[in-house]
């Protein structure tokens, strides 16, 4: 079985400040690891994600997440927020069993909001 | 059109009526999702299909019955729903790979605002 943690539901940050949303996860099998983001009134987008290989994935609008398996983490971080970031963040993990149908387990999310 | 449209975006409806969700996608993609996102929750996969074959239904109650005609889309139908049914319905699609079967990325449609009264 696996499971994503997303602690918190929301977190607050002014503009040009560093943004850090947590996530961890549980997976019997090395995981592959998503973030998605969904804007209001939208579907989710796929914001980056760690397959194999380096474990600092970069993804679109400078946002980058880390994998640490030791500490079973996959945070989001973005150096500087702008005030388009305010949106939901999503965690995710794929358990992309061979032979199986693999599935996305997802975290409850995160709201993301901007100060001026 | 591109990427994973759905419609319609809203839907209000009676306990008592039919009603059906409708989900394409441009992608070329052989697997599909029904996932229902409530407030304050997870999101719950409903249902998969795999080249067009049903291949997980998530527990979830008759009154949601799903329909995949070809690879491209996806119908939810709605019957008797209940209140507690009104939520956001995303639809998703993925690439599945023969070998192994390993599903890469979900693209996700707008989804579809479903109140029931």
């Amino acid at each position: 079985a696996q499971s994503v943690t997303q602690l918190g539901s929301h977190v607050s940050v002014s503009e040009g400040a560093l943004v850090l949303l947590r996530c961890n996860y549980s997976s019997s099998v090395p995981p592959y690891l998503f973030w998605y983001v969904q804007y209001p009134n939208q579907g989710l987008q796929l914001l980056l994600k760690y397959t194999t290989g380096a474990t600092l994935v970069k993804g679109i609008n400078g946002f980058e997440a880390e994998f640490k398996k030791s500490e079973t983490s996959f945070h989001l971080t973005k150096p500087s927020a702008h005030m388009s970031d305010a949106a939901e963040y999503f965690c995710a993990v794929s358990d992309h069993r061979s032979g199986a149908n693999s599935k996305l387990t997802f975290g409850k999310g995160i709201t993301l909001s901007v100060r001026p | 059109e591109t990427g994973v449209t759905q419609t319609p975006r809203h839907l209000v409806m009676g306990m008592t009526n039919k009603k059906s969700l409708k989900c394409e996608q441009h992608l070329g993609h052989n697997a599909m999702y029904w996932y229902k996102q409530s407030a304050k929750k997870p999101l719950e996969l409903m249902f998969v299909y795999n080249f067009k074959e049903q291949t997980e239904n998530n527990s979830v109650p008759s009154r949601f019955s799903p329909e995949c005609p070809n690879s491209s889309h996806l119908f939810l139908h709605l019957h008797t729903l209940q209140p507690e049914d009104s939520a956001l319905y995303l639809c998703a699609s993925s690439q599945v790979y023969g070998s192994g079967l390993r599903t890469d990325t979900q693209y996700f449609g707008p989804g579809t605002r479903l109140t029931v009264l």
